[in-house]
């Protein structure tokens, strides 16, 4: 199976930039498509997708979100970051079966 | 507009199989490409796909589990059922159902709550 790994925290101010990463240990892109895909899960709710496809918003996502990468990195951007991005993010391919997940980032407040 | 809830049995004991629903609106499992998959989250592995039912009846199982797993579907009800054999404490977390769009290399569009299973003697 295609391990994700994902920093366990990120501290951040708001109104600051939060770059949150995701490595893959093997490359999870076809030709130029890229197969990861992030979510924000908070406290108590269940996750919501944010990007898929490494750089494309989903339905409603606000702008400040935005994602990049290829091969085996990508990143998760929040700029700004507002009070109610705290929150885990959680990265997944569908490059291989079966799918797979990060253990995710916990975005806190410095 | 999409929704999904899953509702089980709360609480079971070790070796029990565990029955799951997953009710959805918004979309139907007789449409083209559409699927319904199963993700679990638990302390121990995190989140953690399970298996998905595709519009034509396919099914796909996470190898991991899948002696496992049986999964099938009510189309004209609108819902999706998960099974899991034989479980133990391992198998406590929390089960999400989830609308899949993409046969191939597709991604978890809309989640439900998801419902809480403890086993536990």
């Amino acid at each position: 199976d295609i391990v994700l790994t994902q920093s366990p925290v990120l501290a951040v101010s708001l109104g600051q930039r939060a770059t949150i990463s995701c490595r893959a240990s093997q490359s999870v892109s076809i030709s130029s498509i890229n197969l990861m895909h992030w979510y924000q899960q908070k406290p108590g709710q269940q996750p919501k997708l944010l990007i898929y496809r490494a750089s494309n918003l989903a339905s409603g996502i606000p702008a400040r979100f935005s994602g990049s990468g290829s091969g085996t990195d990508f990143t998760l951007t929040i700029d700004p970051v507002q009070a109610d991005d705290i929150a885990a993010y959680y990265c997944q391919q569908s490059r291989e079966s079966p799918d797979t997940f990060g253990a995710g980032t916990k975005l806190e407040l410095k | 507009q999409v929704s999904l809830k899953e509702s089980g049995p709360g609480i079971l004991q070790p070796f029990q199989t565990l029955s799951l629903t997953c009710s959805f609106s918004g979309f139907s499992l007789g449409t083209s490409n559409m699927g319904v998959g199963w993700i679990r989250q638990t302390s121990g592995k995190g989140l953690e796909y399970l298996a998905t039912i595709w519009w034509d009846d396919d099914k796909y199982f996470n190898p991991s589990l899948n002696s496992r797993l049986t999964v099938s579907k009510d189309t004209s009800n609108n819902q999706a059922f998960l099974k899991i054999t034989s479980v133990d404490t391992a198998d406590t977390g929390t089960y999400y159902c989830t609308q899949i769009r993409r046969r191939v290399h597709g991604w978890f569009a809309y989640w439900g709550q998801g419902t809480l299973v403890t086993v536990s003697s």
